[in-house]
């Protein structure tokens, strides 16, 4: 069974840094990988969706790298800043028909970025 | 640009209740998801539609049932609530399986 932990599960930082968030999954049979983001008491928002051929997507200030192999995805936030602040998401769909409508989620980590 | 719409936003339901969680989408999507987030336990898939006319179980389906009413709306229905299902649903959609997947703002339950 697919596993997705994320590391660490909240992070601090003060405005203008850059930071990554750590993805891990136990099984790389995957058909994609994707990142979002949750605002306290709002549903998730889509970030960046990288397939399993992909090794990097960046948008904006967000760059996410995959790889497979290791079964690790980082996202990394450049020069951070206040609104970034909410729970960010990883969750892969395995390659598996059974399982290709399932999203597997990690625990999330919950980013505030200070001021 | 409405996206993924669900209703009620809170509900309070005594145990043995029924009532059903509304969604629809306006994307023109092929696929849609019933999603539960409780804490320590992440996301949990309760049911999907990989398309109009077909549902399929997902990860934790016990004690819900889901109608595909038409290929934009998916409603989630609880015909007997227990307090385990105390918890907030998410709807979702997407294309089809694999592509990016637009979430609802969530409905929050309370079975007591």
């Amino acid at each position: 069974k697919q596993e997705v932990t994320q590391i660490p599960a909240a992070l601090s930082v003060p405005e203008g840094e850059n930071l990554v968030l750590n993805c891990s999954f136990t099984d790389s049979a995957i058909y994609n990988l994707q990142w979002f983001r949750q605002d306290p008491g709002k549903g998730l928002t889509s970030l960046l969706l990288i397939q399993s051929s992909q090794r990097e997507q960046t948008s904006g200030r967000l760059n996410a790298s995959l790889d497979k192999s290791s079964g690790r995805s980082t996202l990394y936030i450049a020069a951070s800043q206040p609104g970034d602040s909410a729970t960010y998401l990883c969750a892969v769909i395995g390659l598996s028909k059974n399982a290709g409508n399932m999203l597997t989620f990690g625990g999330g980590t919950r980013l505030m970025v200070k001021p | 640009n409405a996206g993924v719409t669900q209703t009620p936003k809170f509900q309070v339901l005594k145990t043995g209740q029924s009532m059903t969680l509304q969604c629809a989408q306006d994307m023109n999507h092929n696929s849609m998801y019933w999603y539960r987030q409780d804490p320590g336990m992440g996301l949990r898939l309760i049911y999907y539609s990989a398309s109009e006319g077909t549902t399929d179980k997902g990860e934790v389906p016990n004690g819900y049932n889901v109608s595909r009413l038409n290929k934009r709306e998916f409603s989630l229905r609880l015909e007997s609530a227990a307090p385990s299902q105390t918890s907030v649903y998410f709807c979702a959609s997407s294309q089809s399986s694999g592509n990016t997947i637009y979430f609802g703002e969530g409905s929050w339950l309370t079975v007591v």
